[in-house]
């Protein structure tokens, strides 16, 4: 069975410039959830997704959003890049959405430059 | 205070020693995750409790929902072992809205 995947693995934008990166979760998986984890402030939530509809959304600015599709894949988006959006982005798929283990992608590396 | 607190943060330890690593929590949380990190980014799920313990091969896990604290323990360590681990506890409700330690970088010296 696939594990989660994440494209691209690593990404080099300018500030000011958007970005999207792609989550596709194990087959069978309906949850997807999205993490960005950085030196400064470690590992923290930003959006959590179940059937197509976001259930949590994390403490972010506007400018990164997400959705989820028919088919379970999820895309995050950031526009209007800063610096500080620099990080590891991580999401993590789990076929319910309580109390089921979390099943994590490798990640992908944002660089602002 | 941080809603998750890990100690210790980092801990070096020989191989075939016993390591305990520590969570505390301050919030009511329907599940706490037991996370594996190793350098290059990739994460993988050790653990989710909501009671008692759980072991898997040299891993055991346990947790005291009163005491709002967990332990991770590694018996006879390996250098393979060498990672950060990052406990991470669910919320009520949610699956995925996770409030994660700042993780313990342990390293097995052979």
């Amino acid at each position: 069975k696939a594990g989660v995947t994440q494209t691209p693995r690593y990404l080099i934008k300018t500030r000011g410039q958007q970005v999207t990166l792609s989550c596709s979760p194990i087959s069978g998986h309906r949850s997807v959830s999205w993490y960005q984890q950085t030196p400064g402030q470690g590992l923290q939530f930003l959006f959590e997704y179940f059937s197509e509809t976001q259930r949590n959304k994390g403490n972010f600015p506007g400018r990164f959003s997400g959705r989820q599709f028919s088919n379970s894949r999820s895309e995050m988006n950031v526009s209007t890049l800063e610096l500080g959006d620099s990080a590891l982005y991580l999401c993590a798929s789990s076929p319910l959405v309580v109390d089921t283990e979390a099943f994590f992608g490798q990640g992908t590396r944002l660089t602002v430059v | 205070k941080n809603e998750v607190e890990q100690s210790p943060q980092n801990l070096t330890a020989q191989e075939g020693e016993f390591i305990t690593i520590n969570c505390s929590y301050s919030v009511g949380i329907s599940a706490l995750h037991w996370l594996q990190q190793h350098p290059g980014g990739g994460i993988v799920s050790l653990f989710m409790l909501s009671s008692g313990k759980k072991k898997h091969g040299r891993l055991i896990a346990t947790i005291n929902i009163q005491e709002k604290h967990s332990s991770l323990h590694i018996t006879a360590s390996h250098p393979r072992d060498s990672a950060v681990y990052i406990c991470a506890v669910a919320l009520w409700g949610s699956q995925g809205n996770l409030i994660f330690g700042k993780g313990t970088k342990l390293s097995v010296k052979p």
